[in-house]
Protein backbone atom coordinates (compact mmCIF):
# COMPACT_ATOMS: atom_id res chain seq x y z
CA UNK A 1 0.00 0.00 0.00
CA UNK A 2 0.68 3.83 -0.39
CA UNK A 3 2.36 3.69 -3.91
CA UNK A 4 3.26 6.98 -5.50
CA UNK A 5 4.09 7.21 -8.86
CA UNK A 6 5.67 9.79 -11.01
CA UNK A 7 5.74 10.19 -15.08
CA UNK A 8 7.98 10.15 -16.67
CA UNK A 9 10.96 9.43 -14.67
CA UNK A 10 13.27 11.44 -16.88
CA UNK A 11 13.02 14.60 -19.20
CA UNK A 12 15.28 16.03 -21.27
CA UNK A 13 14.33 19.41 -23.28
CA UNK A 14 15.81 22.31 -24.82
CA UNK A 15 15.70 25.71 -22.90
CA UNK A 16 12.56 27.56 -23.03
CA UNK A 17 10.24 24.95 -23.24
CA UNK A 18 7.70 23.52 -20.52
CA UNK A 19 7.65 20.23 -19.39
CA UNK A 20 4.72 18.50 -16.71
CA UNK A 21 5.31 15.94 -14.37
CA UNK A 22 2.47 14.16 -13.12
CA UNK A 23 2.56 12.55 -9.84
CA UNK A 24 -0.24 10.11 -8.38
CA UNK A 25 -1.15 8.33 -5.34
CA UNK A 26 -1.75 4.74 -6.63
CA UNK A 27 -4.21 3.22 -3.82
CA UNK A 28 -4.79 5.76 -1.49
CA UNK A 29 -6.24 9.38 -1.85
CA UNK A 30 -3.80 12.29 -1.08
CA UNK A 31 -4.83 15.11 1.03
CA UNK A 32 -2.41 17.04 0.55
CA UNK A 33 0.88 16.47 -1.89
CA UNK A 34 4.32 18.29 -1.79
CA UNK A 35 6.73 18.47 -4.15
CA UNK A 36 10.43 18.40 -3.71
CA UNK A 37 13.44 19.47 -6.14
CA UNK A 38 17.14 17.49 -4.92
CA UNK A 39 20.22 18.62 -6.56
CA UNK A 40 23.43 15.80 -6.70
CA UNK A 41 24.57 14.96 -3.23
CA UNK A 42 22.24 17.44 -1.48
CA UNK A 43 18.62 16.55 0.58
CA UNK A 44 15.62 17.74 -0.64
CA UNK A 45 14.15 21.20 -0.21
CA UNK A 46 10.31 21.57 -0.25
CA UNK A 47 9.27 23.99 -3.06
CA UNK A 48 5.55 23.67 -2.80
CA UNK A 49 2.56 22.38 -1.32
CA UNK A 50 -1.14 21.57 -2.66
CA UNK A 51 -4.32 20.51 -1.62
CA UNK A 52 -7.04 18.91 -3.69
CA UNK A 53 -8.84 21.84 -4.96
CA UNK A 54 -7.14 24.94 -3.71
CA UNK A 55 -4.13 26.94 -4.93
CA UNK A 56 -0.74 25.50 -3.47
CA UNK A 57 1.64 27.25 -1.18
CA UNK A 58 5.10 28.08 -2.33
CA UNK A 59 8.23 27.80 0.27
CA UNK A 60 9.91 31.26 -0.16
CA UNK A 61 12.05 31.80 -2.78
CA UNK A 62 10.04 29.70 -5.42
CA UNK A 63 8.77 31.02 -7.99
CA UNK A 64 5.05 30.32 -8.63
CA UNK A 65 4.78 31.34 -11.91
CA UNK A 66 7.90 29.04 -12.97
CA UNK A 67 6.18 25.96 -11.14
CA UNK A 68 2.70 25.56 -11.91
CA UNK A 69 1.44 23.38 -9.41
CA UNK A 70 -2.56 21.92 -10.10
CA UNK A 71 -3.89 19.38 -7.52
CA UNK A 72 -7.15 18.41 -9.37
CA UNK A 73 -8.09 15.37 -7.45
CA UNK A 74 -7.32 13.69 -4.44
CA UNK A 75 -5.14 10.81 -6.51
CA UNK A 76 -3.27 13.31 -8.98
CA UNK A 77 -0.73 16.81 -8.82
CA UNK A 78 0.77 18.29 -11.81
CA UNK A 79 4.44 20.24 -11.81
CA UNK A 80 4.84 22.64 -14.89
CA UNK A 81 8.17 23.45 -15.19
CA UNK A 82 7.80 26.86 -17.85
CA UNK A 83 10.01 28.24 -19.73
CA UNK A 84 12.70 25.71 -18.33
CA UNK A 85 16.44 26.89 -18.06
CA UNK A 86 19.86 25.00 -17.98
CA UNK A 87 19.53 26.00 -14.11
CA UNK A 88 15.92 24.38 -13.48
CA UNK A 89 17.64 20.78 -14.15
CA UNK A 90 17.06 19.08 -11.20
CA UNK A 91 15.91 15.78 -9.51
CA UNK A 92 11.95 16.67 -8.82
CA UNK A 93 10.31 14.45 -6.25
CA UNK A 94 6.54 14.21 -5.30
CA UNK A 95 4.75 13.21 -1.90
CA UNK A 96 1.30 12.55 -0.54
CA UNK A 97 0.20 12.26 2.54
CA UNK A 98 -2.62 9.30 2.84
CA UNK A 99 -6.00 9.64 3.72
CA UNK A 100 -8.05 6.08 4.47
CA UNK A 101 -11.66 6.81 5.71
CA UNK A 102 -11.98 9.11 8.15
CA UNK A 103 -7.78 8.80 8.97
CA UNK A 104 -5.73 11.14 7.20
CA UNK A 105 -2.03 9.54 8.22
CA UNK A 106 1.21 11.92 8.71
CA UNK A 107 3.61 10.06 6.87
CA UNK A 108 5.04 10.98 3.57
CA UNK A 109 4.87 8.79 0.74
CA UNK A 110 7.56 8.87 -2.16
CA UNK A 111 7.27 9.18 -5.68
CA UNK A 112 10.09 7.71 -7.53
CA UNK A 113 11.43 10.89 -9.05
CA UNK A 114 11.78 12.44 -12.32
CA UNK A 115 15.03 13.74 -13.67
CA UNK A 116 14.87 16.58 -15.76
CA UNK A 117 17.71 17.77 -17.80
CA UNK A 118 17.60 21.23 -19.80
CA UNK A 119 20.25 21.40 -22.60
CA UNK B 1 14.11 28.28 12.68
CA UNK B 2 14.21 24.90 12.58
CA UNK B 3 17.35 23.35 12.23
CA UNK B 4 18.23 19.56 11.64
CA UNK B 5 21.49 17.87 11.47
CA UNK B 6 22.60 14.70 10.72
CA UNK B 7 25.91 13.16 11.26
CA UNK B 8 27.92 11.16 10.54
CA UNK B 9 28.08 12.54 6.79
CA UNK B 10 29.13 9.31 5.38
CA UNK B 11 29.56 6.03 7.16
CA UNK B 12 31.24 2.63 5.85
CA UNK B 13 30.80 -0.26 7.63
CA UNK B 14 32.15 -3.60 7.14
CA UNK B 15 29.26 -6.07 7.04
CA UNK B 16 28.33 -7.38 10.45
CA UNK B 17 29.75 -4.38 11.90
CA UNK B 18 27.02 -2.07 13.95
CA UNK B 19 26.33 1.81 14.22
CA UNK B 20 24.22 4.25 14.80
CA UNK B 21 23.51 7.41 12.81
CA UNK B 22 22.70 10.62 14.72
CA UNK B 23 19.82 13.28 13.89
CA UNK B 24 19.85 16.15 16.16
CA UNK B 25 17.26 18.78 15.89
CA UNK B 26 16.54 22.34 17.69
CA UNK B 27 12.36 23.17 16.52
CA UNK B 28 10.05 25.37 18.20
CA UNK B 29 7.84 22.66 18.52
CA UNK B 30 8.19 18.69 17.62
CA UNK B 31 5.23 16.81 15.98
CA UNK B 32 7.28 14.24 14.37
CA UNK B 33 10.03 13.07 13.05
CA UNK B 34 10.62 10.45 10.57
CA UNK B 35 13.09 8.53 9.18
CA UNK B 36 13.68 7.69 5.39
CA UNK B 37 16.16 5.51 3.05
CA UNK B 38 16.73 6.78 -0.25
CA UNK B 39 18.54 4.93 -2.61
CA UNK B 40 20.84 6.62 -5.46
CA UNK B 41 18.04 8.09 -8.38
CA UNK B 42 14.80 7.22 -6.56
CA UNK B 43 12.71 8.71 -4.12
CA UNK B 44 13.00 8.38 -0.25
CA UNK B 45 11.12 5.20 1.75
CA UNK B 46 9.37 5.19 4.86
CA UNK B 47 10.95 3.75 7.78
CA UNK B 48 9.89 5.41 10.89
CA UNK B 49 7.99 7.91 12.51
CA UNK B 50 8.43 9.15 15.99
CA UNK B 51 6.33 10.99 18.00
CA UNK B 52 7.44 11.01 21.58
CA UNK B 53 10.73 11.35 23.61
CA UNK B 54 11.26 7.29 24.60
CA UNK B 55 9.76 6.48 21.97
CA UNK B 56 11.41 3.22 19.51
CA UNK B 57 10.39 1.63 16.59
CA UNK B 58 12.29 -1.21 15.03
CA UNK B 59 12.26 -3.06 11.50
CA UNK B 60 14.83 -5.72 10.85
CA UNK B 61 17.83 -4.45 10.89
CA UNK B 62 16.83 -0.95 11.84
CA UNK B 63 15.92 0.20 15.46
CA UNK B 64 14.90 4.03 15.74
CA UNK B 65 15.11 6.19 19.35
CA UNK B 66 14.16 9.42 19.87
CA UNK B 67 14.97 11.80 22.45
CA UNK B 68 14.32 15.65 23.06
CA UNK B 69 17.08 16.98 21.22
CA UNK B 70 18.08 13.81 18.97
CA UNK B 71 17.30 10.58 17.34
CA UNK B 72 19.23 7.90 16.13
CA UNK B 73 19.12 5.17 14.14
CA UNK B 74 20.42 1.74 15.05
CA UNK B 75 21.64 -0.51 12.95
CA UNK B 76 22.49 -3.83 13.92
CA UNK B 77 24.69 -6.50 12.02
CA UNK B 78 24.32 -4.59 8.53
CA UNK B 79 24.25 -5.98 4.94
CA UNK B 80 25.35 -4.86 1.59
CA UNK B 81 22.12 -4.31 0.90
CA UNK B 82 21.44 -1.78 3.50
CA UNK B 83 23.81 0.91 1.45
CA UNK B 84 22.02 3.55 0.87
CA UNK B 85 21.04 7.38 2.22
CA UNK B 86 19.53 7.66 5.55
CA UNK B 87 17.49 10.90 6.07
CA UNK B 88 15.82 12.27 9.13
CA UNK B 89 12.99 14.62 8.27
CA UNK B 90 11.05 16.65 11.11
CA UNK B 91 7.48 17.99 11.20
CA UNK B 92 6.68 20.88 13.51
CA UNK B 93 3.70 22.18 15.40
CA UNK B 94 3.55 25.43 13.62
CA UNK B 95 4.19 24.42 9.95
CA UNK B 96 1.25 21.99 9.52
CA UNK B 97 2.27 18.91 7.68
CA UNK B 98 5.27 20.41 6.18
CA UNK B 99 9.08 18.36 6.44
CA UNK B 100 12.03 19.83 7.39
CA UNK B 101 15.15 17.62 6.18
CA UNK B 102 18.76 16.82 6.97
CA UNK B 103 21.67 16.71 4.59
CA UNK B 104 21.46 12.17 5.06
CA UNK B 105 24.11 10.18 5.89
CA UNK B 106 25.55 7.94 3.34
CA UNK B 107 26.01 4.32 4.84
CA UNK B 108 28.33 1.91 2.42
CA UNK B 109 28.23 -1.50 3.92
CA UNK B 110 30.66 -3.73 2.13
CA UNK B 111 31.53 -7.46 2.39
Amino acid sequence: GAVVSQHPSWVICKSGTSVKIECRSLDFQATTMFWYRQFPKQSLMLMATSNEGSKATYEQGVEKDKFLINHASLTLSTLTVTSAHPEDSSFYICSARAKIGVLSYNEQFFGPGTRLTVL
Amino acid sequence: EDQVTQSPEALRLQEGESSSLNCSYTVSGLRGLFWYRQDPGKGPEFLFTLYSAGEEKEKERLKATLTKKESFLHITAPKPEDSATYLCAVQTTGTASKLTFGTGTRLQVTL
